[in-house]
């Protein structure tokens, strides 16, 4: 059972480019969350989508975007990196909306931005 | 926004008890979790509550107050798998789910 799987695991990148991190999951999950967990601040949302064709801004919206096509895949892009965007990225999914069920995490994204 | 405040460390012997207090301040309710987190890992489900009380899973307990925005996480019989942080998160009535900064357990022999 694969549940959420995102890539990369690890990213270094140059600060300016363009990256998007993906997300897919296989529990027919309606909702779908994007986090960045930063030493001391926990776990910040940064967008959601609750069923497939919508999207919502979290907490940290700036400098990121998502789109959702589809109920299994979640995108994240960063448009022009900069190193404040230094993180690991969490992706989650929950079958109901509206964060009142358990969530389920991928195991994160590591990315530099240098 | 929401508030919530967890201690950032604490220490416990194996085969002792521990609780995790977690307080909050958010607009609306509807929901408490806590998560467990191994270092280098992802977070994993522990427990929800939404109303007050005790709900009891196996050696952990959750607690809630809702009066009181309050939370605590009881861990029983440590062991040296539980050294992790717990991470306490808050669904507020923006349905949004709000995590604390969390609080690293460490299990000692």
């Amino acid at each position: 059972i694969a549940g959420i799987t995102q890539a990369p695991t690890s990213q270094i990148l140059a600060a300016g480019r363009r990256m998007t991190l993906r997300c897919t999951q296989d529990m027919r999950h309606n909702a779908m969350y994007w986090y960045r967990q930063d030493l001391g601040l926990g776990l910040r949302l940064i967008h959601y989508s609750n069923t497939a064709g919508t999207t919502g801004k979290g907490e940290v919206p700036d400098g990121y975007s998502v789109s959702r096509a589809n109920t299994d895949d979640f995108p994240l892009t960063l448009a022009s990196a900069v190193p404040s965007q230094t993180s690991v990225y969490f992706c989650a999914s929950s079958a109901a909306g509206g964060n009142t069920g358990e969530l389920f995490f991928g195991e994160g994204s590591r990315l530099t931005v240098l | 926004g929401q508030n919530i405040d967890q201690p950032t460390e604490m220490t416990a012997t194996e085969g002792a008890i521990v609780q995790i207090n977690c307080t909050y301040q958010t607009s609306g309710f509807n929901g408490l979790f806590w998560y467990q987190q191994h270092a280098g890992e992802a977070p994993t489900f522990l427990s929800y509550n939404v109303l007050d009380g005790l709900e009891e899973k196996g050696r952990f307990s959750s607690f809630l107050s809702r009066s009181k925005g309050y939370s605590y996480l009881l861990l029983k019989e440590l062991q040296m798998k539980d050294s992790a942080s717990y991470l306490c998160a808050v669904t507020g009535d923006d349905y949004k789910l709000s995590f604390g900064a969390g609080t690293t357990v460490t299990v000692r022999a």
